[in-house]
């Protein structure tokens, strides 16, 4: 049974750019989270999909936008890259949302903007 | 608003010392509450959960009790080996306003042979 699985792994950009981050949710789970974890922090949320739309967002600008899809993997757009946004990006699964829900962790994508 | 604080690392320990890493949270009622744990160069595992006052959780000899009196959650672990350096981080999920977790800075910890 595969875990949550996240593509690419490393990525160079540099500013003004758009990327887009790829995750897939472990088998069973609908619901994915994406994170943002900057070196030496916590990882910060930034929005959570179930049934293909937004159901939660943090605090982050419109910049960063995703897409869930009807086999349920995600995608996270990140547009006018700055600096500040690289960070190590992280997908989470579970099933349906729920507070007291485990979140699987993909191993995360390594984004890197120059 | 919601925020978890814990203790500041690093945590170096020698093999077979005790373990205690502080967490402490703020939220409005009653939330659930984690610990995740990141192995170099992975991405985080679960590590135990409590999701009511007076709950401990635990899993391979890490422990945590869900303290409303006192909004703690410190992780506790009787003997440490080499293998659990890692970075350890406190979250919680809030049952009011949304699912959004929210995690502490984390604690690195080293253990010495």
């Amino acid at each position: 049974d595969a875990g949550v699985t996240q593509s690419p792994t490393h990525l160079i950009k540099t500013r003004g750019q758009q990327v887009t981050l790829r995750c897939s949710p472990k088998s069973g789970h609908d619901t994915v989270s994406w994170y943002q974890q900057a070196l030496g922090q916590g990882p910060q949320f930034i929005f959570q999909y179930y049934e293909e739309e937004e159901r939660q967002r943090g605090n982050f600008p419109d910049r960063f936008s995703g897409h869930q899809f009807p086999n349920y993997s995600s995608e996270l757009n990140v547009n006018a890259l700055l600096l500040g946004d690289s960070a190590l990006y992280l997908c989470a699964s579970s099933f349906r949302i729920a507070g007291d829900n485990e979140q699987f962790f993909g191993p995360g994508t390594r984004l890197t903007v120059l | 608003g919601n925020s978890v604080t814990q203790m500041e690392g690093p945590v170096t320990l020698s093999e077979e010392a005790f373990l205690t890493i502080n967490c402490t949270y703020t939220a409005t009622g009653y939330p659930s509450l984690f610990w995740y744990v990141q192995y170099p160069g992975e991405g985080l595992q679960l590590l135990l959960k409590a999701t009511k006052a007076d709950d401990k959780g635990s899993n391979k000899g890490f422990e945590a009790t869900y303290r409303k009196e006192t909004t703690s959650f410190h992780l506790e672990k009787g003997s440490v080996q080499v293998s659990d350096s890692a970075v350890y981080f406190c979250a919680l999920t809030p049952l009011t306003g949304g699912f959004k977790t929210i995690f502490g800075a984390g604690t690195r910890l080293f253990v010495k042979a």
